[in-house]
């Protein structure tokens, strides 16, 4: 069974510019979160999608980040304009459905350094 | 957002030695997860832990649920080179759907030979 995909695995921008980030979570798991871990520290969610509805963006800095999972499969993360706090290292998650005993498998992560 | 008190930060111990670490929180969960990160990799779930008092094994490892649902352990008996790597506690609180984890900020194990 493939696993989670994220792209790209690297990016470096400048502040002020926009980045994107785009996550396949493993296929027919219907619930799609987005971490963000800053070196040093464990991640933090910033958005949690049922299908292609929002379930919690509690965390999520709305006056610079959105993110969409249009057909309740793929979804993308994009950062604009970046702050260069926003460097740190985006992980996606899926999970069959969401529930206290449905395991979360994460992707590799897209590592993003802004200048 | 709450981040959870994992200690310690770092380990550093013999091949064969026993590694114990532990995570904390002001509030409860019905969820706890320890997870292990490889560098340039997403973490990977090592145990899950759904009741109060449960003690769980994996192997090497065995990590409790806490009676007040505020605490967890892991233990890795007997560690090996490829146990290197952070450690991550999580925690998590069903409602309404949302389900994300709140994470600590993980234990560095390093295995000398």
């Amino acid at each position: 069974e493939a696993g989670v995909a994220q792209s790209p695995r690297y990016k470096i921008i400048e502040k002020r510019q926009s980045v994107a980030f785009w996550c396949n979570p493993i296929s027919g798991h219907a619930t799609l979160y987005w971490y963000q871990q800053i070196l040093g520290q464990g991640p933090k969610l910033l958005i949690q999608f049922q299908n292609n509805g929002v379930v919690d963006d509690s965390q999520l800095p709305k006056d610079r980040f959105s993110a969409e999972r249009l057909k309740g499969v793929d979804s993308t993360l994009k950062i604009q304009p970046a702050k260069l706090e926003d460097s740190a290292v985006y992980l996606c998650a899926s999970s069959s459905q969401s529930g206290f005993q449905e395991t979360q498998y994460f992707g590799p992560g897209t590592r993003l350094l802004v200048l | 957002g709450q981040q959870l008190n994992q200690s310690p930060q770092s380990m550093f111990i013999q091949e064969g030695e026993d590694v114990s670490m532990n995570c904390t929180s002001s509030s409860i969960f019905n969820t706890w997860l320890w997870y292990k990160q490889d560098p340039g990799e997403g973490p990977v779930l090592l145990i899950a832990l759904y009741k109060a008092g449960e003690l769980t094994s994996n192997g090497r490892l065995t990590a409790q649920f806490g009676i007040t649902r505020k605490d967890s352990f892991l233990n890795i008996s007997a560690s090996i080179p490829s146990d290197v790597g952070i450690y991550f506690c999580a925690g998590r609180f069903s409602g309404g759907g949302a389900d994300g984890l709140t994470f600590g900020k993980g234990t560095h194990l390093i295995i000398q030979p």
